[in-house]
């Protein structure tokens, strides 16, 4: 089983409509987790992070955890043409002897139509 | 002010040969990665180093590959012998490691090709 998995999409979403983006990861213990944002040619950015059960929202996102499902995910609302980019979840496991890593799904792919 | 460097930007190396991949991190960050990108696929995790502790090795793929990370700053990947399945994009990235926030901030890659 691989430890963070997504839909590779691609997810394709008409120009004002709300996209959502899933994640599921494997380590029950894992801590924290992170949406980063990946244009085509281009490094990851962060978008969102997460600690706790629950929603948090910034801005046009939304960022959902549940922890005793194992799933977390992106929710963005009134998606922009711009928005259209690879979305990458990751997730920063129990910390096992001082090692705090990031393990990285493959990406969603997004497309928000004009 | 600035941010993750790396160079090169390209590189393009034959197989067999050895290559070095240089990444500057963020000023005071004390957290620094190195992850590799082949095409269509997401981020695969090489190496972690966090101040002076040992570093995390257990994404190196094998033996050709290897890291160092000088003075708490910058660092070098190594990879020796090089094949064409190491053709990526290769990914530094610092962090400051905060207890709030562990954003990793990315530097533009390096694009590696073995031909």
């Amino acid at each position: 089983q691989k430890e963070v998995e997504q839909n590779s999409g691609p997810l394709s979403v008409p120009e004002g409509a709300i996209a959502s983006l899933n994640c599921t990861y494997s380590d029950r213990g894992s801590q924290s987790f992170f949406w980063y944002r990946q244009y085509s040619g281009k490094s990851p950015e962060l978008i969102m992070f997460i600690y706790s059960n629950g929603d948090k929202e910034d801005g046009r996102f939304t960022a959902q955890l549940n922890k005793a499902s194992q799933y977390v995910s992106l929710l963005i609302r009134d998606s922009q043409p711009s928005d259209s980019a690879t979305y990458l979840c990751a997730v920063k496991g129990a910390r096992r002897g001082g090692s705090e890593k990031l393990v990285f799904g493959k990406g969603t792919k997004l497309t928000v139509n004009p | 002010g600035a941010g993750v460097s790396q160079s090169p930007s390209n590189k393009v190396t034959e197989k067999g040969k050895d290559v070095e991949l240089r990444c500057d991190p963020i000023s005071g960050h004390t957290a620094l990665y190195w992850y590799r990108q082949s095409l269509g696929q997401g981020l695969e995790f090489l190496i972690y180093f966090q101040g002076n502790s040992a570093p995390d090795k257990s994404g190196l793929p094998s033996d050709r590959f290897s890291a160092e990370r000088t003075g708490g700053s910058v660092s070098t990947l190594t990879i020796q012998r090089t094949q064409q399945e190491d053709s990526a994009v290769y990914l530094c990235a610092s962090s400051s490691r905060t207890e709030l926030s562990y954003e990793q901030y990315f530097g533009p890659g390096t694009r590696l090709t073995v031909t």
